[in-house]
């Protein structure tokens, strides 16, 4: 079965700071990570995904992540963060290609940015 | 491009009714939908797999005769819960693959429906 891992609930991070919001997975196969962003009652917004090539990825919004396969992670990473990232950010995964796959998410991280 | 809507917005219903939440592919045809639940504060739980001229496919857990989904054609999916309770208010999104499942990479993601169950 594949599992992600999201270890915090809640990141602050003060606006013009770096931030990381950290991920870890688990699946039998090759892993297809990705990032969204959900605003306050509203559906998912993608960020930005990892299917193959270089380990690091960059996304919209100025925001990358970097999968590291020995750890089995995938942090997303900003290097300087705004008032307007602040809103609950979730890691996905899925194995393989096929988009009919299972999708995955973990539970969740909120990212509070304050001025 | 791969827009994905929902309708409605937010529906409040007295309990024992149906409801029909409907997911549109707006500029593609997605032969394969997702509904997904998302309760306050937690993540999203995969409820179906909502697959074009057939029957969906539905996780265990998820009664089928109380979240009916019909994927009538290749740009819409709805979602009826029927005999709602209390319980069912959460918040409803789905999600659609461009093209076929074998060759799409990505699920594009509706903007949610917030149902509220009185």
């Amino acid at each position: 079965a594949q599992s992600v891992a999201q270890p915090e609930d809640q990141v602050n991070v003060a606006e013009g700071n770096p931030l990381t919001v950290k991920c870890t997975y688990s699946v039998s196969g090759n892993p297809y990570l990705f990032w969204y962003v959900q605003y306050p009652n509203r559906g998912l917004q993608f960020l930005l995904k990892y299917i193959t090539g270089d380990n690091l990825v960059k996304g919209s919004y100025g925001f990358e992540a970097e999968f590291n396969k020995s750890q089995t992670s995938f942090h997303l990473k900003k290097p300087s963060a705004l008032v307007s990232d602040s809103a609950l950010y979730f890691c996905a995964v899925r194995e393989g290609p096929n988009a009919g796959n299972m999708l995955t998410f973990g539970g969740g991280t909120r990212l509070m940015v304050k001025p | 491009g791969a827009v994905v809507s929902q309708h409605p917005s937010w529906v409040i219903c007295k309990s024992g009714t149906s409801v029909k939440i409907e997911c549109r592919s707006l500029d593609f045809q997605a032969t394969t939908m997702f509904w997904y639940r998302q309760f306050p504060k937690q993540s999203l739980m995969l409820m179906a797999t909502s697959n074009e001229g057939s029957k969906a496919t539905y996780e265990q857990g998820v009664e089928k005769d109380k979240f009916l989904i019909n994927h009538a054609s290749l740009t819409l999916s709805t979602l009826t819960v029927t005999s709602a309770h209390p319980e069912d208010s959460s918040f409803y999104i789905c999600s659609a693959i461009l093209g076929t499942s074998g060759s799409a990479d990505e699920q594009f993601f509706g903007p949610g429906t917030r149902l509220t169950v009185l």
